[in-house]
């Protein structure tokens, strides 16, 4: 099993609507999780970090369940620009410090 | 400023060469870290710097030897590499690898060898 579990998608969607991706994780000694998006041949940036009691930032919205071990993102309104491969990430403690491991990522395609 | 910046952006070599990738970030952070990026599939993690020591390395073929000259520079030597080597390769930094915090990624360097 993978530690880090994300529907890969396409997931084509028309401008405005509301889209919801899901990630699960295996290692329930996982510290911090996070939300980055990925551009086609461009670097991962930072999204949002994912807490318990929820997180919101403008039109994103991220949710951490511990007890069912997964993690949420949900977007309102997508714009156009907003198309994107979308990457969960979990951070495990390990004896050399925290590994960062991602999901495979869910593509978003957001149509006129 | 949340800026990491790698050098270069594209390298090609031949399975010969010895190359360099470097990397650099001025945000007081004291953990370095190098990824490798196949198209389609996420990044994978290959080595962890904290305090300028290396701890942790994923088991990565010996061709590959980080390097971290200073608490601001992380270098990745390549040498005698592998077509299958061909990947984008990130660096990215943290306040410290102890505490899970927030990773930040530089633009990466796209490597091609031949």
């Amino acid at each position: 099993r993978k530690e880090v579990e994300q529907d890969p998608g396409p997931f084509n969607v028309p401008e405005g609507a509301t889209v919801a991706f899901n990630c699960t994780y295996s290692n329930s000694a996982s510290q911090s999780f996070f939300w980055y998006r990925q551009d086609c041949r461009k670097e991962p940036k930072l999204l949002m970090s994912v807490y318990s009691s929820g997180n919101e930032d403008g039109r994103f919205t991220a949710q951490l369940n511990r007890a069912s071990q997964y993690i949420s993102l949900l977007i309102r309104d997508s714009k156009l620009s907003d198309s994107a491969t979308y990457l969960c990430a979990v951070n495990i403690l390990t004896g050399g410090g925290n590994k960062l491991t991602f999901g495979t990522g869910t593509q978003l395609k957001v149509e006129l | 400023d949340t800026e990491v910046t790698q050098t270069p952006k594209h390298l090609v070599m031949g399975m010969t060469n010895k190359k360099s990738l470097k990397c650099e970030q001025h945000m007081g952070h004291r953990a370095m870290y190098w990824y490798k990026q196949k198209a389609k599939k996420p990044p994978e993690l290959m080595f962890v710097y904290s305090y300028e020591k290396l701890s942790i390395n994923e088991s990565v073929p010996s061709r590959f030897s980080p390097e971290c000259p200073n608490s601001s520079l992380l270098n990745l030597h390549l040498h005698a590499l592998q077509p299958e080597d061909s990947a984008l390769y990130l660096c990215a930094s943290s306040q410290d690898s102890a505490s899970g915090d927030t990773q930040y990624f530089g633009p990466g360097t796209r490597l091609t060898v031949l």
